[in-house]
């Protein structure tokens, strides 16, 4: 079975502009968490997606937002990107019927300048 | 909300000795610990995990313990192998949440 899929894998990107991620899960999961990874904070849960609706959200601001595909693939996008987001993005999948294992992605590395 | 804490940091042992990483949790509705094992480069990869209804669980060269009372709970990797050298993070989950949170992580470096 392939694994979680991400794309792309790194992104230089400016102060102001915006950008999206793209997440595969793997096939028959339909449960998407994102995920920031910084130095500074560890890894810090943004947002979970299960059947195309929002179903738990983390504590970041409203400048991040995603979406979920019927297709169970979720996008994620940061508006009006700041310095500090500049991090490692994860997406992790699950069936998401009850606690079971999350699989991670590779990541994508995100550099804001 | 949930808070894990891990210990220590930074961890560097003799190639074949045994480490130990140890992590508290303040939520005691957190009913699931899994172990995640980080490379350069790469993203988190679970090795090993412990629901709430359980003590120990053993996979070969890693174990995992679990006290509720205390609520902490530990890797222990015996015989350490140079591929052993990682990231390693704990977490907890709360209740039928998908949400993870993470330990800050402990750097472990096998050395030969």
């Amino acid at each position: 079975k392939a694994g979680v899929t991400q794309t792309p894998r790194y992104l230089i990107k400016t102060r102001g502009q915006q950008v999206t991620l793209s997440c595969s899960p793997i096939s028959g999961h339909r449960s998407v968490s994102w995920y920031q990874q910084t130095p500074g904070q560890g890894l810090q849960f943004l947002f979970e997606y299960f059947s195309e609706t929002q179903r738990n959200k983390g504590n970041f601001p409203g400048r991040f937002s995603g979406r979920q595909f019927s297709n169970s693939r979720s996008e994620m996008n940061v508006s009006t990107l700041e310095l500090g987001d500049s991090a490692l993005y994860l997406c992790a999948s699950s069936l998401g019927t009850g606690q079971e294992t999350q699989y991670f992605g590779p990541g994508t590395r995100l550099l804001v300048l | 909300g949930e808070n894990v804490e891990q210990h220590p940091s930074t961890l560097s042992v003799q190639e074949g000795d045994s480490a130990v990483i140890k992590c508290t949790y303040s939520d005691s509705a957190s009913n699931y610990f899994p172990w995640y094992k980080q490379e350069l480069g790469k993203g988190p990869q679970l090795i090993i995990d412990i629901r709430s209804n359980v003590g120990e669980k053993k996979d070969q060269r890693i174990a995992v313990t679990l006290n509720k009372t205390a609520k902490h709970f530990s890797l222990h990797i015996t015989e350490t192998q140079p591929e052993d050298s990682a990231v390693y993070f704990c977490a907890a989950i709360q209740g039928g949440a998908q949400k993870l949170v993470f330990g800050q992580g402990t750097r472990l470096t096998i050395n030969p």
